[in-house]
């Protein structure tokens, strides 16, 4: 069982809102990542962090913002939410080994977010 | 463009069968193939991880098998149980970053009836 945590799992909330999506690691890995999900969809990489004052954007433009003061904390936000918001958010981290970057990815449970 | 594809979509199999998912990739240049286990609403969990010198790989009930050559991929489930019902993800890594961009397929959806 991977040491990710994300929270709240479950998130309603309306249009306009701030909200912020928490991702906690404890295995001490310097990568970290977010992802967005849609039902029946594959996953999409909307940011990334290789360790602590790094962040990157992802493959799929997000309008969200990501931080990474701390090793183990990743959290997300959105300034204002919208409907087009309403996703699974899946945050994930690794730590690389060796040249092949086999780099296991370990991800959280996941925040299910509805937009009204 | 760096794609990849599994079949089929959806699989209903009963309680004690086999069945084998499919993978099709066009990612290059390969650096690894892994398969995730991803129940309703949970994080998708790792099953295997094969690099391009790997042709099959095991984890309990669960086999992958990958041809680089063609770039296919194929996991297998033994006897199956009502806990293999999820969605089975086939993802691919790219050597051509380092961050090793991870390319995710649609997953095909097992359920395992009684």
């Amino acid at each position: 069982e991977a040491d990710i945590y994300q929270t709240p799992r479950y998130l309603v909330i309306g249009t306009g809102k701030k909200i912020t999506l928490e991702c906690s690691q404890t295995m001490g890995h310097d990568k970290m990542y977010w992802y967005q999900q849609d039902p029946g969809m594959e996953l999409h990489l909307i940011h990334y962090s290789y360790g602590v004052n790094s962040t990157e954007k992802g493959d799929l433009s997000s309008e969200s913002t990501v931080s990474r003061i701390r090793t183990e904390h990743f959290p997300l936000t959105l300034e204002s939410a919208r409907p087009s918001h309403t996703s699974q958010y899946l945050c994930a981290s690794s730590e690389s080994k060796g040249q092949e970057k086999t780099y296991e990815q370990y991800f959280g449970p996941g925040t299910r977010l509805t937009v009204t | 463009k760096n794609q990849v594809e599994q079949s089929p979509q959806s699989l209903i199999i009963l309680e004690g069968k086999n069945c084998t998912l499919q993978c099709n990739y066009t990612v290059s240049p390969f650096s690894n193939l892994r398969w995730y286990k991803q129940d309703t609403g949970r994080g998708p969990v790792s099953l295997t991880i094969m690099t391009f010198s790997e042709n099959t790989k095991s984890n309990g009930r669960y086999t992958a098998t990958l041809d680089a050559d063609t770039k296919q991929s194929s996991l297998h489930i033994t006897a199956s149980q009502l806990s293999d019902s999820a969605s089975y993800i086939c993802v691919v890594s790219d050597r051509g970053s380092t961050l090793g961009r991870l390319y995710f397929g649609r997953g095909t959806q097992l359920t395992v009836w009684p």
